[in-house]
């Protein structure tokens, strides 16, 4: 499986936009990008996923570089509760639906 | 809606005993898929079911099995188990076994082995 690259940890203050990278230089064609955050003490919880075109929903924007070796995660406006471990994980057809998680991105908001 | 939902919350064992730990999916969710996370560390994929069948398996021992029932439930058994089973499992589910479907998490067992 193409593994990422991620920082081990990141620092934001409030209300000021995160930018947390992802480096998948091994990437095919067919993987998508996935990212998932854990909040303390709770399972992790999808955020955004995209294959070639940037992203947007509510909760964030996925920024894929153009050769899509590497993609960076946008939080506008951090907030307290956006402290988190982040990860960024590549999703095969072959996976049959399984995520394999490394150790992620710990984002720490200072208010 | 309810998520997904995990029993029991905490659990204490000790060594060489068995466990099942429980997982109900979201409503109209036929994936479900386990994990183990130590601490500090990602989430580990242990078993994934759809439609009540076996659909991959991660690099755990055989003492590590699972099943998943007709309203698409899941349990998860541990059996002998070790000082290195102290985890976090978590359940997921998803609408089907694609892989773009996103995985809804619950908020996981504590196993904790004395």
């Amino acid at each position: 499986d193409a593994k990422t690259t991620q920082p081990n940890s990141m620092e934001s203050n409030e209300e000021e936009p995160v930018h947390l990278p992802c480096n998948h230089s091994t990437i095919s064609g067919t993987d998508y990008i996935h990212w998932y955050r854990q909040l303390p003490s709770q399972g992790p919880e999808y955020v955004i996923h995209g294959l070639t075109s940037n992203v947007n929903n509510r909760m964030a924007s996925l920024a894929i570089a153009e050769d899509r070796k590497s993609s960076t995660l946008i939080l506008h406006r951090a907030t307290l509760r956006d402290a988190a471990v982040y990860y960024c994980i590549l999703r095969k057809g072959s996976t049959l639906g399984r995520l394999y998680f490394g150790r992620g991105t710990q984002l720490t908001v200072w208010p | 809606d309810a998520g997904v939902t995990q029993s029991p919350t905490h659990l204490i064992k000790t060594r060489g005993q068995q466990v099942t730990l429980r997982c109900s999916p979201i409503s109209g969710h036929k994936s479900v898929s386990w994990y183990q996370q130590v601490l500090g560390q990602g989430p580990q994929f242990i078993f994934q079911y759809y439609e009540k069948e076996e659909r991959g398996r991660g690099n755990f021992p055989d003492r590590f099995s699972a099943r998943q029932f007709p309203n698409y439930s899941s349990e998860l058994n541990v059996n002998a188990l070790l000082l290195g089973d102290s985890a976090l499992y978590l359940c997921a589910s998803s609408l089907a076994g694609t892989d773009i479907q996103p995985q809804h998490f619950g908020d996981g067992t504590r196993l904790s082995i004395l």
